[in-house]
């Protein structure tokens, strides 16, 4: 059965502060990562995809990497800003068959203090 | 182009009671998934639609069911309220749904929160 989880589960920096959240799964037999951004009492919204394939992808401020083969991915911030402040998820799909759902893990808990 | 929507987004009901909650797709996104959020269990997957067929099932009772219409519109219902079903309720699109090469990227709504009292 695949698990996510996230180290940790909340985290407070001073603003500017370079940071890394991890995620890890159980099983690398994934068809893609995906990294959400949360804030309080909204939807998510989509920061990255890594297809399986991929070892990372940039989006800004915003690097994802991804190791398969040990069953980790992290989520760089760069030069954080208050603005940052959010629950930042990462979630993966299963690899074949009919299982496109998204597995979540808990979700680190972002601070960036001014 | 507009972005996931959901209705209503809030509501509350008493237990016991029935409710259904929409959710209407990015436009050309054929799957839609439902997702359940609490503080406790975290995102929990309910159920994926593509083509107005139920192609993907979470662990949860029969009380929770959904549909999908053929404009990809989705609804879900639960029905004899508890109060555990208090939470959010979260609905997503993506292109295309299992057994492609497609990315799978999951575009999410503002989502339902649904209060039982």
């Amino acid at each position: 059965k695949q698990e996510v989880t996230q180290i940790p589960a909340a985290l407070s920096v001073p603003e500017g502060e370079n940071l890394v959240l991890n995620c890890s799964f159980t099983d690398s037999a994934i068809y893609n990562l995906q990294w959400f951004r949360q804030d309080p009492g909204k939807g998510l919204t989509s920061l990255l995809l890594i297809q399986s394939s991929q070892r990372e992808q940039t989006s800004g401020r915003l690097n994802a990497s991804l190791d398969k083969s040990s069953g980790r991915s992290t989520l760089y911030i760069a030069a954080s800003q208050p603005g940052d402040s959010a629950t930042y998820l990462c979630a993966v799909v299963r690899d074949g068959g009919s299982q496109g759902n998204l597995i979540f893990g808990k979700g680190t808990k972002l601070s960036v203090k001014p | 182009k507009a972005g996931v929507t959901q209705t209503p987004r809030y509501l509350i009901k008493t237990r016991g009671q029935q409710v259904t909650l929409s959710c209407s797709p990015i436009s050309g996104h054929r799957s839609v998934s439902w997702y359940q959020q609490t503080p406790g269990q975290g995102l929990q997957f309910l159920f994926e639609y593509f083509s107005e067929t139920q192609r993907n099932k979470g662990n949860f009772p029969g009380r929770f069911s959904g549909r999908q219409f053929s404009n990809s519109r989705s609804e879900m219902n639960v029905s004899t309220l508890e109060l555990g079903d208090s939470a959010l309720y979260l609905c997503a699109s993506s292109l295309q749904s299992s057994g492609t090469r497609f990315s799978y990227e999951q575009y999410f709504g503002p989502g339902t929160r649904l209060t039982v009292t």
